[in-house]
């Protein structure tokens, strides 16, 4: 099964500050990635498909890049409401996978 | 806009069986993929199986498969994922989430706790 490694685990930054989120695939994915944020006590949401493809209702702050096997989510200006735990998944080949998560604090 | 909504809480003793449901409202809903995640206490997200109700197969992950079984009821547009031989290591929130390849939108969640 194809591996999605994130990182760093943790990454603390300060309010209006930008984040970068980093997630690698074992084998490429072509660009069949998505993003999903998670809050604590609530379901996942998704973010970004197709590897930079903003989902309906997401704010522009949020953009996704990369294909093959490197990919990144970038939050411009962080706000209070981002900090949750993200997770990268590809959905290229069976069965889909998830990585370990980032979770970005304060 | 499609909406998922999922039974709720189970306890069961481990060597049981659980069976969760999905009803899903707002939109198409045997014609997209229906998959099952869960989510160990403090873990990641796991994909466990999906089925497309039109087509009435389901697809499951290798580490579940003989223990799990997903259906879907196009009749009240009803997804169910059943796990079989319950350990304390399946104490989790299981999601179901709507599949286009990305998983969106997502249930609730329904924690099923395995405990004796």
């Amino acid at each position: 099964e194809i591996v999605m490694t994130q990182s760093p685990a943790t990454l603390s930054v300060s309010p209006g500050e930008r984040a970068t989120l980093s997630c690698r695939a074992s084998q490429s994915v072509s660009s069949n990635l998505a993003w999903y944020q998670q809050k604590p006590g609530q379901a996942p949401r998704l973010l970004i498909y197709g590897a930079s493809t903003r989902a309906t209702g997401i704010p522009a702050r949020f953009s996704g890049s990369g294909s093959g096997t490197e990919f990144t989510l970038t939050i411009s200006s962080l706000q209070s409401e981002d900090f949750a735990v993200y997770y990268c998944q590809q959905y290229n080949d069976w069965p889909r996978t998830f990585g370990q998560g980032t979770k970005v604090e304060i | 806009q499609v909406q998922l909504v999922q039974s709720g809480a189970e306890v069961k003793k481990p060597g049981s069986s659980v069976k969760v449901s999905c009803k899903a409202s707002g939109g198409s809903f045997s014609t997209y993929a229906l998959s099952w995640v869960r989510q160990a206490p403090g873990q990641g997200l796991e994909w466990m199986g999906g089925i497309i109700p039109i087509l009435g197969t389901a697809h499951y992950a290798q580490k579940f498969q003989g223990r799990v079984t997903i259906t879907a009821d196009e009749s009240t547009s009803t997804a169910f994922l059943e796990l079989s031989g319950l350990r304390s290591e399946d104490t989790a929130m299981y999601y179901c989430a709507r599949t286009t390849g990305w998983f969106d939108p997502w249930g609730q969640g329904t924690l099923v706790t395995v405990s004796s």
